[in-house]
């Protein structure tokens, strides 16, 4: 069935590093694929994202870039800071067959002041 | 504006009682969305309604779980015959409109705890 994987599932960075955060997916049909931040107590919100026909994406510190071939797209965090410090969800969807969106697991990531 | 709320924020019930969970989606989306996520793990979709009918309940994890939307605004899940593993954050999310790139915008949740 349609999957999303994450990793990693934690990830610790000094604050001014890069984080980066891989997906793989396996419905060669998903086209649309969203990235959610997490603090906690709160729902998902939605940060960034990548349609199939654009190779890479940029928002100030955040970058996605998605790579369909091997079906697999990454989140790109430079500069970070401890406000980074969240659960990131990445996602996959499609909109033949049925409209749903598959979730990875999460990455929790720390930023160290 | 508001954004999509959700009733009760906690919920804690006996094994085998029935659960009612709200969603009040933000004002004029069409589509609405129910996820459950477990402690720790990622978003599992449940089901999702554009308008009042849900075309894809394939989400559902067994036939104790059922949901409705009336008036394309409030949704219910209900939950029958609560059981353990049933534990879970239930998020609500809503959107302009059911389709590829149209963002989700989530509730805080409804944490149920089944004793």
């Amino acid at each position: 069935g349609e999957n999303v994987e994450q990793h990693p599932s934690t990830l610790s960075v000094q604050e001014g590093d890069s984080a980066v955060i891989k997906c793989t997916y396996s419905d060669s049909a998903s086209n649309y694929f969203p990235w959610y931040k997490q603090e906690l107590g709160k729902g998902p919100q939605l940060i960034i994202d990548i349609r199939s026909n654009v190779g890479e994406k940029k928002d100030q510190r955040i970058a996605v870039t998605l790579n369909k071939t091997a079906k697999h797209f990454s989140l790109h965090i430079t500069e970070t800071q401890p406000e980074d410090s969240a659960v990131y969800f990445c996602a996959a969807s499609k909109g033949t067959g049925g409209f749903k969106t598959i979730f990875g697991a999460g990455t929790r990531l720390f930023v160290k002041a | 504006g508001a954004g999509v709320s959700q009733s009760p924020s906690n919920k804690v019930t006996e094994k085998g009682k029935d659960v009612e969970l709200r969603c009040d989606p933000i004002s004029g989306h069409t589509a609405l969305y129910w996820y459950r996520q477990s402690l720790g793990q990622g978003l599992e979709f449940l089901i999702y309604f554009q308008g009042n009918s849900a075309p894809d309940k394939s989400g559902l994890p067994s036939d104790r779980f059922s949901a409705e939307r009336t008036g394309g605004s409030v949704s219910t899940l209900t939950i029958q015959r609560t059981q353990q593993e049933d534990s879970a954050v239930y998020l609500c999310a809503s959107s302009l409109m059911a389709g590829v790139g149209e963002t989700q915008y989530f509730g805080p949740g409804t944490r149920l705890l089944v004793l």
